[in-house]
């Protein structure tokens, strides 16, 4: 079956320490996301690519980086100068960023010890 | 800028009531998608609907129905004969055509709905 998968579902990061989220997609889309989730809060957009290679800072890029070597990954790494990292991450893709329907993966819930 | 507001932050009703999650959005484009997302415990987010700003008719799929106004912003989501397993958070979202759509979805904060039995 077609979809994306996140993993883990469940990671801790100490202080100072960098984290990698996984996203991995099989449906062939182009476009991918990463949003974050806080509680009670909607979702805000994090990076997006629309094609391998590229990639694009969202509304609260400060903090993360990614990367997109492969159509079917985008990787999300937390790193050390996110100082507030603790909430649920979510990766999406999309077949056509231009009004497309972003299907996401089951997140990824990052906490710090 | 773009921006989607759900000032319902919980609603609680008890089984088999009808109940409407109301969807305030603010955009300067003329060409834009409207989407409705569930998101159950278990976290992912479940497509319920895509509207696109020359479709203002309303839709229903089975108990779920959308009613869209452009001229009140508006893109509200009632759910008849609520059942137990409707209770979730759900998100209105809107995606712009200006740029392509490529930054992605503007979300509001989301309505907890919990239906009692």
């Amino acid at each position: 079956d077609g979809g994306i998968t996140q993993s883990p579902k469940y990671l801790f990061r100490k202080e100072g320490q960098n984290v990698t989220l996984s996203c991995e997609q099989n449906l062939n889309h182009d476009a991918m996301y990463w949003y974050r989730q806080d509680p009670g809060q909607g979702l805000r957009l994090i990076y997006y690519s629309q094609i391998v290679n590229d990639f694009q800072k969202g509304d609260i890029a400060e903090g993360y980086s990614v990367s997109r070597e492969k159509k079917e990954s985008f990787p999300l790494t937390v790193t050390s100068a996110q100082k507030n990292p603790t909430a649920f991450y979510l990766c999406a893709s999309s077949i056509d960023p231009r009004g497309g329907r972003p299907i996401f993966g089951s997140g990824t819930q990052l906490s710090v010890l | 800028a773009q921006k989607v507001t759900q000032a319902q932050t919980e609603i609680s009703v008890v089984e088999k009531e009808d109940v409407t999650l109301d969807c305030v959005y603010e955009t300067r484009d003329t060409t834009y998608y409207l989407f409705w997302y569930k998101q159950p415990p278990s976290g992912e987010l479940v497509f319920l609907i895509r509207r696109n700003s020359f479709d203002e008719q309303n839709e229903i799929s089975g108990r779920y129905s959308w009613n869209f106004q452009k001229s009140t912003s508006s893109f509200n989501f009632t759910i008849t004969a609520s059942q137990v397993v409707d209770s979730a958070v759900y998100f209105c979202a809107l995606s712009e055509n200006r740029r392509g759509g490529a930054d992605g979805l503007t979300f509001g904060k989301g309505t907890h709905l919990i239906i009692q039995p």
